[in-house]
């Protein structure tokens, strides 16, 4: 069974630092890109990055809203995924998801598998 | 930036019936596009992958069709368990972006 648990939320002050992980485990996690997503209270869904696999140089792309402030990392010999982000805003306020990128008949695709999301409140 | 559209933001039907939500997209996207569903206080599920193929173990009842810039998702015989609020996702150039979503109620 593929799983994802996410952990590191929680309450920070404005211009604070934080660091998130995604634990995975039932598949073989060095194989697949993984995405973090975030949801602020009451909204919809804000695709935050992601993190390509060793064979892509791990490179890593951002949504222009978190860009030189979060970073996304990886280790595979533990499976698991991780968003440090710096220089918090009230407006990152969210329940931030790590995701699968899977892959099915050559096509790879966003969020065929999600963790159940850790809370970060930015506030004073 | 690609920007997602989705209509209607909320819909209210009756138990049996088809229910279709649209996504548009501002540029052709092919058919990278995703759909998921999302219930209160529970991660996304993912139903809908490459547009039109169907997630491993996602009823029959839920479907995709479209490409470029024009997509739908239809839910036929819509019943209890399929409340929720269902998102588009474009994975076809970065930044990723997902429509605004599309609340479903049932009446």
């Amino acid at each position: 069974e593929v799983l994802l648990v996410e952990s590191g939320g929680g309450l920070v002050q404005p211009g604070g630092s934080l660091r998130l992980s995604c634990a995975a485990s039932g598949f073989t996690f060095s194989d697949h890109y993984m995405d973090w997503v975030r949801q602020a209270p009451g909204k919809g869904l804000e695709w935050v990055g992601r993190i390509r696999y060793k064979a892509d140089s791990y490179t890593t792309e951002y949504a222009a809203s978190v860009k030189g402030r979060f970073t996304i990392s990886r280790d595979d010999s533990e499976n698991s995924l991780y968003l440090q982000m710096n220089s918090l805003k009230t407006e990152d306020t969210a329940l931030y998801y790590c995701a699968r990128v899977g892959c099915s008949d050559g096509t790879c695709y966003p969020g065929d598998y999600w963790g159940q999301g850790t809370l970060v409140t930015v506030s004073s | 930036d690609i920007q997602m559209t989705q209509s209607p933001s909320s819909l209210s039907a009756s138990v049996g019936d088809s229910v279709t939500i649209s996504c548009r997209a501002s540029q052709g996207i092919s058919n990278s596009l995703a759909w998921f569903q999302q219930k209160p206080g529970k991660a996304p599920k993912s139903l809908i992958y490459a547009a039109s193929s169907l997630q491993s173990g996602v009823p029959s009842k839920f479907s995709g069709s479209g490409s470029e810039t024009d997509f739908t998702l239809t839910i036929s015989s819509l019943q209890p368990e399929d409340f929720g609020t269902y998102y588009c996702q474009q994975h076809y150039s970065y930044p990723l972006t997902f429509g605004g979503g599309t609340k479903v109620e049932i009446k």
